[in-house]
């Protein structure tokens, strides 16, 4: 069965320093991969999402990630931090007919 | 265009109540699914939907029913509510496999006591 393994539960970055948040998947496949936002009291945004191609996909928000099969990773970054940038960041990867998502990351920014 | 259209957004439970959670979307989605979020678990897939009279389980389905009459409408059905119920629900629909991204609704709070 496929999973997702996001490993940082919380992550506190100074506001203009640069992010990176892992994911780990365990799929045997080429995966579907996203991550999605969620900011407080409110439902999911997807940022961005890789399906083949080139490894490194660009997203909204000035995110990116960065797909490596070679250590099933799809971690996301952003070079400089917005304090509205706090939020919950979800990876997610879909195998089969199911999205399947990690337990996500939770980002605060500090002034 | 509404996009994903959840009701209700909040509601209280007593243990052995039933209910049923609305999910409506006017995208003409195939693919429809329904999540329970819980600190620290992300989101869990309760059952999903990838058309009209098509349904099925997912990681974690035990006390909830569905069924998928119209493309438009996947309602989830609490059959006797416990206090393990107690979650935040998320509906998500999505063209085809998903390869556009789900797009999900704004989540029903829900509460048994």
């Amino acid at each position: 069965a496929q999973s997702v393994t996001q490993p940082d539960i919380h992550i506190t970055v100074s506001e203009g320093a640069s992010l990176e948040l892992r994911c780990n998947y365990s799929y045997g496949a080429t995966p579907y991969l996203f991550w999605y936002v969620q900011s407080p009291g409110q439902g999911l945004q997807l940022l961005l999402k890789y399906f083949s191609g080139d490894t490194l996909v660009q997203g909204i928000k000035g995110f990116e990630a960065e797909f490596k099969r070679s250590q099933s990773s799809f971690n996301l970054r952003k070079p400089s931090v917005h304090w509205s940038d706090a939020a919950e960041y979800f990876c997610a990867v879909i195998a089969g007919n199911m999205l399947t998502f990690g337990g996500g990351t939770r980002l605060m920014v500090k002034p | 265009n509404a996009g994903v259209t959840q009701t209700p957004k909040f509601q209280v439970l007593k243990t052995g109540q039933s209910m049923t959670l609305q999910c409506a979307q006017d995208m003409n989605h195939e693919y429809m699914s329904w999540y329970r979020q819980d600190p620290g678990m992300g989101l869990r897939l309760i059952h999903y939907s990838v058309g009209a009279g098509i349904t099925d389980q997912g990681e974690v389905p035990n006390g909830y029913n569905v069924s998928r009459s119209t493309t438009e409408d996947f309602p989830l059905r609490l059959l006797s509510a416990a206090p393990s119920q107690t979650s935040v629900y998320f509906c998500a629909s999505s063209y085809s496999r998903g390869s556009h991204g789900y797009t999900f609704g704004s989540g029903t709070r829900l509460t048994v006591v």
